[in-house]
């Protein structure tokens, strides 16, 4: 089974700039998750997908992020404009977690995008 | 608020020396709680899951456990190949809460 697929790997730009991540999550998980995780710090969640619409975006700082789930499959982030303090790495994970489903569902994380903005 | 401490930030073993990493929460009605390893470079890759207290899970030289109020993961024998960063989480029993993370444990096992 393929697991969750992102892009790029490593993206370093200045501040102020654009840049724009791709994620591609594991066949028929209805749950998306965006996370970004500063250097020494566990994941923090950024914003949450059920299918395409947008379950929690409480933490994502929205003058600046913005995300969209295509077609409820894949999922872009995008930052506009970059700050030095957005240098982290950018994890998407899924589940197949259902809304009101009693126990935890599993989250399977893709590799990273490693961002650097200078 | 949900919160998750690990202790100790970093433990380095010898090749063999059994051990325990600590995950400590709060969380008002817990969903789950998660335990993820973590290579350099590399997305959190899940391990474990534990619902209820009492419950333990394995997987070859390590050995989750659950009580009311943190969980362990012991790792018996431990070789080279486990030293990575172990993360914890916990999701509350409330709508679609987020997973919370801990800061992690970095392990390195020198042979």
């Amino acid at each position: 089974e393929a697991g969750v697929a992102q892009s790029p790997r490593y993206k370093i730009i200045e501040k102020r700039q654009s840049v724009a991540f791709w994620c591609n999550p594991i066949s028929g998980h209805a749950t998306l998750y965006w996370y970004q995780q500063i250097l020494g710090q566990g994941p923090k969640l950024l914003i949450q997908f059920q299918n395409n619409g947008v379950v929690d975006d409480s933490q994502l700082p929205k003058d600046r992020f913005s995300a969209e789930r295509l077609k409820g499959v894949d999922s872009t982030l995008k930052i506009q404009p970059a700050k030095l303090e957005d240098s982290a790495v950018y994890l998407c994970a899924s589940s197949l977690a259902r809304y009101g489903q009693p126990l935890g569902e599993t989250q399977y994380f893709g590799p990273g995008t490693r961002l650097l903005v200078l | 608020e949900d919160q998750v401490t690990q202790s100790p930030e970093a433990l380095r073993l010898q090749e063999g020396e059994s051990s325990s990493l600590n995950c400590s929460y709060t969380v008002s009605g817990l969903r789950g709680l998660f335990w993820y390893r973590q290579d350099p470079g590399k997305g959190p890759e899940f391990l474990f899951t534990l619902y209820s207290a009492g419950e333990e899970k394995e997987k070859e030289r390590l050995k989750a456990t659950l009580t009311k109020k943190e969980s362990f993961l012991h790792i018996t024998a431990p070789k080279p190949e486990d030293s990575a960063t172990y993360l914890c989480a916990v999701q509350a029993y409330r709508g679609n809460t987020p997973l919370v993370f801990g800061k992690g444990t970095r392990l390195s096992v020198i042979a």
